[in-house]
């Protein structure tokens, strides 16, 4: 059974562009969800899907940011006008979704820097 | 909202030693799961141990083994036979039911060979 994948590993850009980072889940994990990292710090929740629906969303998660899971398997994110307080680790975690199988299990990340 | 405190930034032990990495939490729910992640130096997170709160036995995981004090609010981790592969950024992390999880800020955990 594959991980969960992330692409691109490592994007740098610079501010005011747009990016998008891919998540391919665990097969038949029906929960898939995006965190934030910042150098030092614990992940930060943004946001989550059950199937394609988009079930919660932080506040942290601006207008320039937005997420979708057309099919309910792969998820994108996508940064707009991207400003340098975007620079992060962006982490995608997927899980079962059923009550004895709340663990999610985290890709490699996303790293980005915006210059 | 429910907050993860972690209050040692870093720590440094000799291999072979045991070691104890401290958390608590807040939260007004009953039920909930615990969790302890590594992060090993540019790698991705891995989990290492899980407690659902209902449980009153505390979760072991070979060397890793948990102090969960619900009362308190209080989950340690424990790690014995401390080895080279150990060190690593550890989390601990609450979650309500199958919904985000909140992070606290963080171990360094550094073994010395």
């Amino acid at each position: 059974d594959t991980g969960v994948s992330q692409n691109p590993r490592h994007k740098i850009t610079k501010r005011g562009q747009n990016v998008t980072f891919r998540c391919d889940p665990i097969s038949e994990h029906n929960r898939l969800y995006w965190y934030r990292q910042t150098l030092g710090q614990g992940p930060e929740f943004l946001t989550y899907f059950q199937n394609e629906a988009q079930l919660e969303k932080s506040r942290l998660l601006s207008d320039r940011f937005s997420a979708e899971r057309p099919k309910g398997s792969f998820s994108t994110l996508e940064i707009q006008r991207t400003e340098q307080g975007d620079s992060a680790m962006y982490l995608c975690a997927s899980s079962l979704g059923e009550d004895t199988q709340e663990t999610q299990y985290f890709g490699p990340g996303t790293r980005l820097l915006v210059l | 909202a429910q907050t993860v405190t972690q209050s040692q930034p870093e720590m440094s032990v000799q291999e072979a030693e045991t070691v104890t990495l401290s958390c608590t939490y807040d939260t007004s729910e009953s039920n909930y799961y615990l969790f302890w992640y590594k992060q090993p130096p540019s790698r991705q997170m891995i989990l290492v141990i899980r407690q659902e709160a209902y449980k009153q036995q505390n979760a072991t995981e070979n060397r890793f083994s948990v102090n969960f004090q619900k009362a308190a609010k209080s989950f340690s981790l424990k790690i014995s036979d401390s080895q080279l592969g150990d060190t690593a950024m550890y989390f601990c992390a609450f979650m309500r039911g199958a919904q985000k999880l909140v992070f606290g800020q963080g171990t360094r955990l550094t073994i010395n060979p």
